[in-house]
């Protein structure tokens, strides 16, 4: 998996919880993604990072936060859970822009939000 | 809006068919297109892409096959096998921005 470590693997949690997946890699790649899977959904992105503390949006944000303060960790937050953010979660790094943006991507988080 | 869209969401085959997925993307600044490969509890992986200014491009028993001016790219698995058993995202994205948009994803499954 390219480096790249997501911690917790599995996480069952309440309505209202707040909750932090956190994203680990050990390559040095400049870009991290979050993405969330949903059958029938595909790969959604979540939010990016494109260097430390450097961070936007992706097409479904609203209800996550972001945060990276060192280029290894690129860190998830669910401010308050909801059960429509019951989901598998996905970190993904690429070492450049541009053509040829090879993303890797990491194991997954399974979440539940009860 | 879905900016790409793949077809078929799931596909039986038999060991040594060519299954063949498609997607059709909206965005002509799109100028990279990968594919991504994921087994059951493991994340995507890149399998092969291409740029649009190449018509095919091949690696090993996989192929992607480019029209530009249809704004289509699919993808060919050659002498498919059991162990390519999987779900395929088409993906896209301009090469100076580096998110990409995906498919919905195919679920391919080749029976012995």
């Amino acid at each position: 998996d390219a480096g790249i470590t997501q911690s917790p693997r599995h996480k069952v949690t309440e309505t209202g919880t707040p909750v932090t997946l956190r994203c680990h890699q050990t390559e040095n790649h400049r870009y991290m993604y979050w993405y969330r899977q949903d059958p029938g959904h595909g790969l959604r992105l979540i939010h990016y990072s494109y260097g430390v503390k450097d961070t936007d949006k992706g097409e479904v944000s609203d209800g996550y936060s972001v945060s990276r303060s060192k280029t290894e960790d690129f860190l998830l937050t669910l401010e308050s859970a909801t059960s429509s953010q019951t989901s598998v979660y996905f970190c993904a790094i690429s070492a450049k822009q541009g053509w040829g943006n090879e993303q890797f991507f990491g194991p997954g988080t399974r979440l539940t939000v009860l | 809006q879905q900016q790409v869209k793949q077809s078929p969401q799931s596909l039986i085959v038999q060991k040594g068919g060519i299954p063949i997925i498609n997607c059709a993307y909206e965005n002509t600044a799109f100028d990279y297109f990968p594919w991504y490969q994921q087994f059951p509890g493991k994340g995507p992986a890149l399998l092969i892409a291409i740029r649009p200014d190449v018509s095919e491009k091949k690696e090993g028993r996989f192929t992607i096959s480019f029209n530009k001016s249809a704004k289509q790219f699919s993808l060919h698995i050659m002498d498919s096998q059991p162990g390519d058993s999987a779900t395929y995202f088409c993906a896209a994205s301009r090469g100076s921005n580096y998110k990409l948009t995906f498919g919905k994803g195919t679920l391919l499954t080749v029976n012995p």
